[in-house]
C-alpha cells in the first residue's frame, strides 16, 4: 500500500501569516503517460465530512479560496495556506489516487496562534 | 445541486451487521462512482471500497473484502454499503462519497453515518 505521511501533526499559525503542510508519499504519484500528479487535499472541520480544495496536486476546487496552494511532485508536496484566516482551522488530509487502496495521510491539525 | 444524504446513527451488537444507505441527487447517478470511506474516532480516513454505478462493479480493500458488500439501486438512485462481523473496531464515522468522472478523489460527500458497535 501507498503510505502517506503528512508534517507537522499540527501547527499554530497566526492570523494573516502562511501556513505549509508537507505530505510525502511512500512512492511517486507522478504517473508518466499523462505527467499528472495523482495527489488531492482535504480540510475537514469538526463534525463535518472532509471537502476537497485540490486535485491534481495543484488544482483548486471551484469556489475554494485562491489563499489555498498546493505543489509538488512525484513523492513530496505541499499545501499552502496564505493570509490565514480563523474559519481555515480544521484538520487537512493529503489522499493519492494512484492506486488502490486509496490511501489518506494522517492529517494536520491547524489552529490558531 | 449535487446531494448525497445517508442513513442515521446505528448502534450494532458484535458479530451482527450494518447496512448503510446513500442516496444520490442532483447529478445524473450512473456517471459516477460511489467510495465508502470510513473514519474512526479522532483517526484519518480509511478507504473501504467503491462501486461504479453503471454496471455494478466493485472494487474493495483487501482489509475488508471478505465482510463488505457495496450494492447499488440505480432506480432509487441509492449505494448501500454492508459491513458483517462487527467488531467494536468498526465504531467509526461512514461515509459514501462520490468520484470525479474516471479520477478517484471525491468531490462530494455524504454528511456520515455514525455506527457503534458494543455490547
Amino acid at each position: 500500500d501507498f503510505v502517506m505521511t503528512q508534517s507537522p501533526d499540527s501547527l499554530a499559525v497566526s492570523l494573516g501569516e502562511t501556513a505549509t503542510i508537507n505530505c510525502k508519499s511512500s512512492q511517486t504519484l507522478l504517473y508518466n503517460t499523462n505527467k499528472r500528479n495523482y495527489l488531492a487535499w482535504y480540510q475537514q472541520k469538526p463534525g463535518q465530512p472532509p471537502k476537497l480544495l485540490i486535485y491534481w496536486a495543484s488544482t483548486r476546487e471551484s469556489g475554494v479560496p485562491d489563499r489555498f496552494s498546493g505543489g509538488g511532485s512525484g513523492t513530496d508536496f505541499t499545501l499552502t495556506i496564505t493570509s490565514l484566516q480563523a474559519e481555515d482551522v480544521a484538520i487537512y488530509y493529503c489522499q493519492q489516487y494512484y492506486t488502490t487502496p486509496l490511501t489518506f495521510g494522517q492529517g494536520t491539525k491547524v489552529e490558531i496562534k | 445541486q449535487v446531494l448525497l444524504v445517508q442513513s442515521g446513527t446505528e448502534v450494532k451488537k458484535p458479530g451482527t451487521s450494518v447496512k448503510v444507505s446513500c442516496e444520490a441527487s442532483g447529478f445524473t447517478f450512473t456517471r459516477y462512482s460511489i467510495h465508502w470511506v470510513r473514519q474512526a474516532p479522532g483517526q484519518t480516513l480509511e478507504w473501504m471500497g467503491w462501486i461504479k454505478t453503471a454496471n455494478g462493479d466493485t472494487k474493495y480493500s483487501q482489509k475488508f473484502h471478505d465482510r463488505l458488500t457495496i450494492t447499488r439501486d440505480t432506480s432509487a438512485t441509492t449505494a448501500y454499503m454492508e459491513l458483517k462481523s462487527l467488531t467494536s473496531e468498526d465504531t467509526a464515522m461512514y461515509y459514501c462519497a462520490r468520484d470525479d468522472v474516471n479520477s478517484y478523489y471525491f468531490d462530494s460527500w455524504g454528511q456520515g453515518t455514525l455506527v457503534t458497535v458494543s455490547s
